[in-house]
């Protein structure tokens, strides 16, 4: 079945670090992918996303690229700020029908000073 | 602009007392409409999800059910909690028809069963 795997958290950085988070997936055909952050207390928010294999979904200095010959979607920022500190959600929608969406287990970054 | 609204924001209920949560979302129509819970610690798991009035399709077997009276409302019920039902409730909504925009998040209700 269709599946997301995320690397495991927490991920503490320091700021202006690099921040990579992986994510890798298995689908059938060609799914849709996102990232979606979830900061304390809150619901969910879109952070990016990408439709079609090479694409790159960017969105506050955070990129993504849908990689289909690794079935890789890692998401990176080059500088990170305390502000980025959340809960960073990778997702996936093979059906495109109606659009369930298949989470990971999400990745706790917390950024110091 | 479209809103999806979530309420209440934290709940805290006995073991084997009702619940009700109720979701509404507006400016727009014919939603797909979502229940995901999130338990400590843990990512989301998809609860239910529906197409239209009245049809609801459930993802995992479970003490709880979900209905849709209306196009824009989603309400997620028990009749009787359990200590395992604690968890971070979020529902959310997407546009139907081919799926690129992902989804809209409420704000979610924090549920504590004691």
């Amino acid at each position: 079945g269709n599946s997301v795997t995320q690397m495991e958290g927490p991920v503490t950085l320091s700021e202006e670090a690099f921040l990579t988070i992986n994510c890798t997936y298995t689908a059938t055909g060609y799914p849709s992918l996102f990232w979606y952050v979830q900061y304390p207390g809150e619901g969910l928010q879109l952070l990016l996303k990408a439709t079609k294999a090479d694409d790159k979904g960017s969105n506050k200095g955070f990129e993504a690229t849908y990689r289909k010959e690794t079935t890789s979607f890692h998401l990176e920022k080059g500088s990170v700020q305390v502000s980025d500190s959340a809960v960073y959600f990778c997702a996936l929608s093979a059906d495109l029908s109606g659009g369930k969406l298949i989470f990971g287990q999400g990745t706790e970054l917390s950024v110091k000073p | 602009s479209q809103t999806i609204h979530q309420w209440p924001a934290t709940l805290v209920q006995p073991v084997g007392s009702p619940l009700s949560l109720e979701c509404t979302v507006e400016g727009t129509s014919n939603p797909n409409l979502y229940w995901y819970r999130q338990a400590a610690g843990r990512g989301l798991q998809l609860l239910f999800y529906s197409v239209g009035i009245g049809q609801i399709s459930s993802e995992v077997p479970q003490n709880l059910s979900a209905s849709r009276p209306q196009d824009r409302q989603f309400i997620l019920s028990s009749k009787k909690l359990l200590l395992s039902d604690s968890g971070f409730y979020l529902c959310a909504w997407s546009l139907t028809g081919p799926f690129v925009g992902g989804y809209t998040f409420g704000s979610g209700t924090r549920l504590t069963v004691v």
